[in-house]
């Protein structure tokens, strides 16, 4: 089935350090979704882009919805312990149910 | 706010045992979704439903059986369990309006067939 490529796989970072993630895929996506799930529970929505080229931001979280429609952006300023677990990228394409999940990113912030 | 319930939270199934994941929500969404996640992987979705009565094949639903006969409750059931269904199933669900994309998640069940 259809994936996306999310990368870094993991990063350790320490704590007040900015993070970049990306997810690239090779057909177009109409909306790219972020996702956050802490250990032992499902993803929770962090932001949600709709129109090609949007940047949008959340607190310290900012995304942008690439502008080729097949990539997506995610950055995290001035990171906290709190930040720590998988972040996950998401594309959906018009009309469709289905939403493509990245293989997550995982990340470790050291204080 | 309870949101979406899954149960139960863990379980171990023995090959060919079969077994039904539950649902429920109590947020009103006329949409539910089941997704697996394998580890390392994102999720896949399983089966999905766009309201009471109606539901329709996901990307993986080989193994698997749904039924949506109310808003609330959207059960996932396995027949006879596999090895390969070892995974975490989560469901999810949303609504309409501006919210429309966001999709609520339970918590998970993990499924361990031996």
């Amino acid at each position: 089935g259809q994936q996306l490529n999310q990368s870094p796989q993991s990063m350790f970072i320490q704590e007040g350090e900015d993070v970049s993630m990306n997810c690239t895929s090779s057909s177009i996506f109409n909306t790219w979704l972020w996702y956050k799930q802490d250990p032992g529970e499902g993803p929770v929505l962090l932001i949600a882009l709709y129109k090609a080229g949007e940047l949008t931001s959340n607190g310290r979280l900012t995304a942008q919805f690439g502008i080729t429609r097949k990539d997506s952006f995610l950055n995290i300023s001035a990171s906290i312990p709190s930040d720590v677990g998988i972040y996950f990228c998401a594309g959906q394409k018009g009309g469709s149910e289905k939403l493509v999940f990245g293989k997550g990113t995982k990340l470790t912030v050291n204080p | 706010n309870a949101g979406v319930t899954q149960t139960p939270k863990f379980r171990i199934l023995k090959i060919g045992q079969s077994m039904t994941l539950q649902c429920t929500q109590d947020m009103n969404h006329n949409y539910m979704y089941w997704y697996r996640q394998d580890p390392g992987m994102g999720l896949k979705l399983i089966y999905y439903s766009v309201g009471a009565g109606i539901t329709d094949k996901g990307e993986v639903p080989n193994g698997y059986n749904v039924s949506r006969s109310t808003t609330e409750d959207f059960p996932l059931r396995l027949e006879l369990a596999a090895p390969s269904q070892t995974s975490v199933y989560f469901c999810a669900s949303r609504g309409t309006g501006y919210t429309k994309n966001i999709q609520y998640f339970g918590a998970g069940t993990r499924l361990s067939v031996l």
